[in-house]
């Protein structure tokens, strides 16, 4: 199975901030990497497919990188509204596999 | 307009089976591109795929829990069923179902969820 592999898990940051989530996946997955941001008691909601595509509805502050078997979500100004936790997901290949979560705290 | 609403029962016995149903709506599980999956979320954890299907009838399971669900569809009623069997109190957690997109080229994403069911297991 694909191990996916988040850091930090968890992050303090501040209201205009520029953060950086990190996903390494245990192989090579290609560009099947997706982000979902949760907030509590609630379904989590897809950003970014594709590594890099961003969701339509989802803000331009949101956009998602690729290196090799590394992923990085980049908020580039936090909003007060961004504050949840973010979720990686591999769709390569089944079993599908989430990362850990990073938990965005003010 | 695209929904998913999960529902089933909110406590269940140790050992019991649990059924849990996803009934959709907004697009067919008859397209080529459209699955469901199946993922759950124990208190206070992360998320945790555990099964999908799609039009063809293409089924894949969770490694550590294969032996105890069975994914399944009913096209003409909209809807998917999730079982796992022999349910135990560390299988207590929010389940949710979600559609799985395969409509763009390169992607396979989650891209609509339902909110959720909350299922307690307890004697």
């Amino acid at each position: 199975d694909i191990q996916m592999t988040q850091s930090p898990s968890s992050l303090s940051a501040s209201v205009g901030d520029r953060v950086t989530i990190t996903c390494r996946a245990s192989q090579n997955i290609n560009n099947f990497l997706n982000w979902y941001q949760q907030k509590p008691g609630k379904a989590p909601k897809l950003l970014i497919y594709a590594a890099s595509s961003l969701q339509s509805g989802v803000p331009s502050r949101f956009s998602g990188t690729r290196s090799g078997t590394d992923f990085t979500l980049t908020i580039s100004s936090l909003q007060p509204e961004d504050f949840a936790t973010y979720y990686c997901q591999q769709s390569f290949k089944t079993p599908l596999s989430f990362g850990q979560g990073t938990k965005l705290e003010i | 307009q695209v929904t998913l609403k999960e529902s089933g029962p909110v406590l269940v016995t140790p050992t019991e089976t649990l059924t849990l149903t996803c009934s959709v709506s907004g697009f067919s599980l008859s397209n080529p591109r459209m699955g469901v999956s199946w993922i759950r979320q124990s208190p206070g954890k992360a998320l945790e795929w555990l099964a999908h299907i799609f039009s063809d009838d293409e089924k894949s399971y969770s490694t550590s829990l294969k032996s105890r669900l069975t994914i399944s569809k009913d096209t003409s009623r909209s809807q998917v069923v999730l079982t796992m069997t022999n349910m135990d109190p560390v299988d207590t957690g929010s389940y949710y179902c979600a559609r799985e997109s395969r409509s763009r080229p390169g992607a396979d994403a989650l891209d609509m969820w339902g909110p959720g069911t909350t299922v307690i297991v307890s004697s």
